[in-house]
């Protein structure tokens, strides 16, 4: 089956700019989370939902960056007025379900965010 | 203290040798732990998941978990080139939902 899909795969903005970058998780999977990495080293979590609650946004690094996932499907992570130390690979993942045994997550191919 | 470390390496091994990937951590009390596998280029790919001390297998995947000494390894039997890759380790911290901590990962390369 299809798996988890981002758009868009990479993303040149200018600084100051508003940037939304859309994930669509593995049909049927309930959870699904944000997470940024950098070179050479593992993903860093953002934030998750559970359905279309925001469960955590604990690792959002400031005010600029919000998520939302209004219907319980989609997501969008939003940065606004970028900066130069936004620019990594945004990567989202998603999982069946919340509970033990069901918390696997499995990843998209991430955005390439680059702001100049 | 990192709460999840790894070796960055990188972890040089023979084609058809075992190559053995270690992970320790910091809370005494988490309960998932997961290795993905990351080619150069490409999203973290998961190939193993385990929730309780002792040995997993998958394959040519074993992973082994010891909640007493927080370490959890992974171990590639038979490795050939196309295992070489990062392999990360990623643990549900108590507390943290069901977000993942990761290390930074351990380059391994398989030589032919």
């Amino acid at each position: 089956g299809a798996g988890v899909s981002q758009s868009p795969r990479y993303k040149v903005t200018k600084r100051g700019q508003d940037v939304a970058l859309r994930c669509d998780p593995i049909s049927g999977h309930v959870s699904l989370y944000w997470y940024r990495q950098a070179l050479g080293q593992g993903p860093e979590f953002l934030t998750y939902f559970n359905y279309e609650a925001q469960q955590d946004k604990s690792g959002l690094p400031n005010d600029r960056f919000s998520a939302e996932r209004p219907e319980g499907s989609i997501s969008t992570l939003t940065i606004q007025r970028t900066e130069q130390r936004d620019s990594a690979m945004y990567r989202c993942a998603s999982s069946l379900a919340g509970g033990a045994g069901s918390i696997e997550q499995y990843f998209g191919p991430g955005t390439r965010l680059t702001v100049t | 203290q990192k709460e999840v470390e790894q070796n960055s390496g990188p972890l040089s091994v023979p084609e058809g040798a075992i190559a053995s990937l270690n992970c320790t951590y910091s809370d005494r009390v988490s309960q998932s732990f997961f290795w993905y596998r990351q080619y150069s280029g490409k999203s973290p790919e998961l190939i193993m998941s385990i929730y309780s001390n002792g040995d997993k297998e998958d394959g040519r995947f074993t992973a082994q978990l010891n909640k007493a000494s927080q370490y959890v390894s992974l171990l590639i039997r038979d490795s050939q080139p196309s295992d070489s890759a990062t392999y990360l380790c990623a643990v549900v911290l108590t507390g943290g939902g069901n977000k993942l901590t990761f290390g930074t990962g351990t380059q391994l390369k398989v030589e032919l």
